[in-house]
């Protein structure tokens, strides 16, 4: 079986310019997360989508991101305009109900220059 | 109340010893409390969970111990080997009986090295 598949593994662009990273999850998985990793720290919480409905986008910056998961399935997550600071991987996971396990994808590792 | 400390950042054990890796946390509506492994360039893995109606949790070579009264847990890696070398991260949530289920808090991770 496929695990959570992500693109693109690098990017690298200049700042103020956008960006945008694609996610399909696992199938048959209903609940999509998108994880912020910068260096040496631990993942932390994006958003989190139950199906097609972003339950909760909380810790999203929304003046810069933006992400969608049309259809519940695969979803995308946008930065626009990219600042120095949002260089970091970013990781999308899912799992088969909201309590389940999480199973990550290799992240998008983002370098704004 | 809603951060999970982890310690320590980094640690450096030799073939066959026991690392542990220790985490507390504030918010004793957590629930859920699992430990993910990453490899470089690789997303986190889940290694073993457990909720706190247990005190200990065994899968091969990992134990989690769990201190409810002290809101303190940690991973031992039994007869370690240099393949258990990787960033582990502690991590909680909150269950069925909160808006938050599913949201992971995660530690800020601890890099292990076992050296041949």
């Amino acid at each position: 079986e496929a695990g959570v598949v992500q693109s693109p593994r690098y990017k690298i662009i200049e700042k103020k310019q956008p960006v945008a990273f694609w996610c399909n999850p696992i199938s048959g998985h209903n609940t999509l997360y998108w994880y912020l990793q910068n260096l040496g720290q631990g993942p932390e919480l994006l958003i989190r989508y139950e199906n097609e409905e972003a339950v909760d986008d909380s810790q999203l910056p929304k003046d810069r991101f933006s992400a969608e998961r049309l259809k519940g399935v695969d979803s995308t997550l946008k930065i626009q305009p990219a600042e120095l600071g949002d260089s970091a991987v970013y990781l999308c996971a899912s799992s088969l109900e909201s309590t389940g396990e999480l199973f990550f994808g290799e992240g998008s590792r983002l370098t704004v220059l | 109340q809603q951060q999970v400390k982890q310690s320590p950042q980094s640690l450096i054990v030799q073939k066959g010893g026991i690392p542990i890796i220790n985490c507390a946390y504030e918010n004793t509506a957590f629930d859920y409390f699992p430990w993910y492994q990453q490899f470089p360039g690789k997303g986190p893995a889940l290694l073993i969970a457990i909720r706190p109606d247990v005190s200990e949790k065994k899968e091969g070579r990992f134990t989690i111990s769990f201190n409810k009264s002290a809101k303190q847990f940690s991973l031992h890696i039994m007869d370690s080997q240099p393949g258990d070398s990787a960033t582990y991260f502690c991590a909680a949530s909150m269950g069925l009986a909160s808006s938050n289920t599913g949201k992971l808090i995660f530690g800020q991770g601890t890099t292990l090295q076992v050296k041949p």
